[in-house]
This record gives structure tokens, C-alpha cells and sequence, in this order.
């Protein structure tokens, strides 16, 4: 089963600075997405990249998609307080069956 | 349109206990799955439904554990016989008949064995 590795597990950063987060998997995909977590709430889906894409934007989020080298980064730019949240990746499984699978995170804190 | 449901939002057990965590999921979606975390922690996998039909238990404990999701109300994750190590928080994703290609959480139920 497919598993997504978030790096770096905690990341401090400046209001207004941007945030790159990594992730990287090991098998084939059918697509990978982003969520968040806010402290004490379930997970929200942030934007999905497809196996046949290479990059993907939606607000202030750009994704990208590298799947030669099995990996996805997430970047926010001009971050704000409430971007403060755990973000997580899932592969997409090739086949309906098989289960989504989330990585540890990466704890983003915006200092003000 | 309700999203996905989990209740109760916090529960107290006590060891030895049993525990009956409910989720009902998006309007026309037929797939749940059910998570755990601990604190600082990602997301463990548990088990994938469908309705009357378990798709994936391979993150469940072998002992204690068990999920439905029937015909006609909500998915059920039963816990028998808690004890400490029973106490995390407990999430429930579900995703409609087209495609797992986007998971829908509720906000999840903390569970505390005394």
C-alpha cells in the first residue's frame, strides 16, 4: 500500500514568508492530496494533483508533482497566522479498493 | 448538505468498559474509513467500509476491535473492554460511490479511558 512521507515534521516561519512542505511516496499513484488539520478538528481537504500533472495552484497553494521521483511539495506563499496547522499527504490509490494512506505531518507554526 | 458526523464528540470510559463510536457519512457517500491518532501523530489507518461490507480491516487490532457499516444507519466502531491504550482520538472519513479521490473527515471523537 501506497504511504506518504511529510518532511520536515515541524516548520517555524514568519508571517508573510512562504512554507514549503515535502512529501514522498513509494508506489504508483492515481493522484496525491493535500489536507489540513487545524488542533482538535478532522482533516480538510486542500487541493489533489494527478499522476498525469505536474503542478497545480489553487489560491495561495501551488503543489507540485514529481513522479519519477516519487515526491510532492506543497508550498503557501505569504503565509498568515491561521495557516498555523498540521498538513498532511495521501497517495490516491490506483485501484477503489485499496486504502488512503497518510503520512505523520508537518506541524506548520506562523510567528506573527 | 450535513457533512460527515461523528458523535459522541468526547467519551469516558472507564478500563474494561466498552466504547460505541458512531459516524454517519456525507449524503450519497458509501465508503467510510476510520482513523486514529494520538497526540502529535498522524493519522492511523483502521478499517475501509462499504455499506454491509468490510473492504480493508488490516489496521485493526486483532482482539477488541471491531467496525460496521449496515444497510441502513451509521458506521460503528466498537471497542470492548478498553483500556489506556485505548484513549486517542478517533476519525471517520467518508467518499462517495465514484471515486476515494477525496476524503470528507468529521470532526472526530476523543476518547478517554480512565
Amino acid at each position: 500500500s501506497q504511504q506518504g512521507e511529510e518532511d520536515p515534521q515541524a516548520l517555524s516561519i514568519q508571517e508573510g514568508e512562504n512554507a514549503t512542505m515535502n512529501c514522498s511516496y513509494k508506489t504508483s499513484i492515481n493522484n496525491l492530496q493535500w489536507y489540513r488539520q487545524n488542533s482538535g478538528r478532522g482533516l480538510v481537504h486542500l487541493i489533489l494533483i494527478r499522476s498525469n500533472e505536474r503542478e497545480k495552484h489553487s489560491g495561495r497553494l501551488r503543489v507540485t508533482l514529481d513522479t519519477s521521483k516519487k515526491s510532492s511539495s506543497l508550498l503557501i506563499t505569504a503565509s498568515r497566522a491561521a495557516d498555523t496547522a498540521s498538513y498532511f499527504c495521501a497517495t490516491g490509490p490506483m485501484n477503489r479498493d485499496d486504502k488512503i494512506i497518510f503520512g505523520k505531518g508537518t506541524r506548520l507554526h506562523i510567528l506573527p | 448538505n450535513a457533512g460527515v458526523m461523528q458523535n459522541p464528540r468526547h467519551l469516558v470510559r472507564r478500563r474494561g468498559q466498552e466504547a460505541r463510536l458512531r459516524c454517519s457519512p456525507m449524503k450519497g457517500h458509501s465508503h467510510v474509513y476510520w482513523y486514529r491518532q494520538l497526540p502529535e501523530e498522524g493519522l492511523k489507518f483502521m478499517v475501509y467500509l462499504q455499506k454491509e461490507n468490510i473492504i480493508d480491516e488490516s489496521g485493526m487490532p486483532k482482539e477488541r476491535f471491531s467496525a460496521e457499516f449496515p444497510k441502513e444507519g451509521p458506521s460503528i466502531l466498537r471497542i470492548q473492554q478498553v483500556v489506556r491504550g485505548d484513549s486517542a482520538a478517533y476519525f471517520c472519513a467518508s467518499s462517495p460511490p465514484t471515486g476515494n479521490e477525496k476524503l470528507f473527515f468529521g470532526s472526530g471523537t476523543q476518547l478517554s479511558v480512565l
